[in-house]
């Protein structure tokens, strides 16, 4: 079965500084997507960045890149220059592709909590 | 333009009743899903739709019916309302196998 396991509940930065959310994540699946998600204090769920198995570099969008570590199964969010409109709640979350089945869900951790400071 | 809408937001109901939760989406999605979100944030697949059909029906109590009319709504009923039952229930949909799925802002679901 497929796991995302998020070890920290919190963090904590200072605006302007980067800050790595860590993710480590389990499956038997040979073809996988890993995803990260935001959901600041209004509650939406904002997709920020996607990470596939066989992608031979690490995802990068805007501020926001994924440091993919296959043979580690860690897929951490890294946040460079953090902005007070980051405090927020991250989610990693994982979708196996190898069935190639449209419908198939996304399995989340249970999030880690990103304040960021003046 | 909303992408993928749910109505209501919010929804305060008294235990027993029998409510209902839209959702919409005008991507031109052809899945459909509902997640919960529990009291911890902690979000769980519910059920998905691919063209109408049931694709994901996870271990839930049948009180929750998902009903897919269209390719574009998955309205969700709930019979008998219970505490437990609340949560904020989120709707997303997707296009095929592609990667992102694009959710709803969520309904907030009270049961008192």
């Amino acid at each position: 079965a497929q796991k995302i396991t998020q070890t920290q509940p919190g963090m904590f930065v200072q605006e302007k500084e980067a800050v790595t959310l860590d993710c480590t994540y389990d499956t038997s699946d040979p073809s996988y997507g890993l995803f990260w998600y935001k959901q600041p204090s209004s509650g939406e769920m904002i997709f920020l960045i996607y990470q596939g198995s066989y992608d031979q570099q690490n995802a990068t969008e805007g501020r926001y890149s994924l440091n993919f570590q296959k043979a580690r199964k860690s897929a951490n969010l890294v946040i460079s220059a953090s902005q007070l409109g980051d405090s927020a709640m991250y989610f990693c979350a994982m979708r196996d592709l190898a069935t190639n089945q449209a419908g198939t869900a996304l399995i989340f951790g249970k999030g880690t909590t990103l304040s960021v400071s003046s | 333009d909303t992408a993928v809408s749910q109505t209501p937001k919010y929804l305060v109901t008294q235990m027993g009743n029998d409510k209902s939760i839209k959702c919409e989406q005008n991507l031109g999605h052809d899945t459909m899903y509902w997640y919960k979100q529990d009291s911890k944030k902690f979000l769980k697949i519910m059920f998905s739709y691919n063209n109408k059909e049931l694709i994901i029906n996870e271990t839930v109590p049948n009180r929750f019916s998902p009903k897919s009319p269209d390719k574009a709504h998955l309205n969700l009923h709930i019979n008998s309302l219970e505490l437990g039952d609340s949560a904020v229930y989120f709707c997303a949909s997707s296009q095929g196998e592609s990667y992102e799925q694009y959710f709803g802002p969520g309904t907030r679901l009270t049961v008192t």
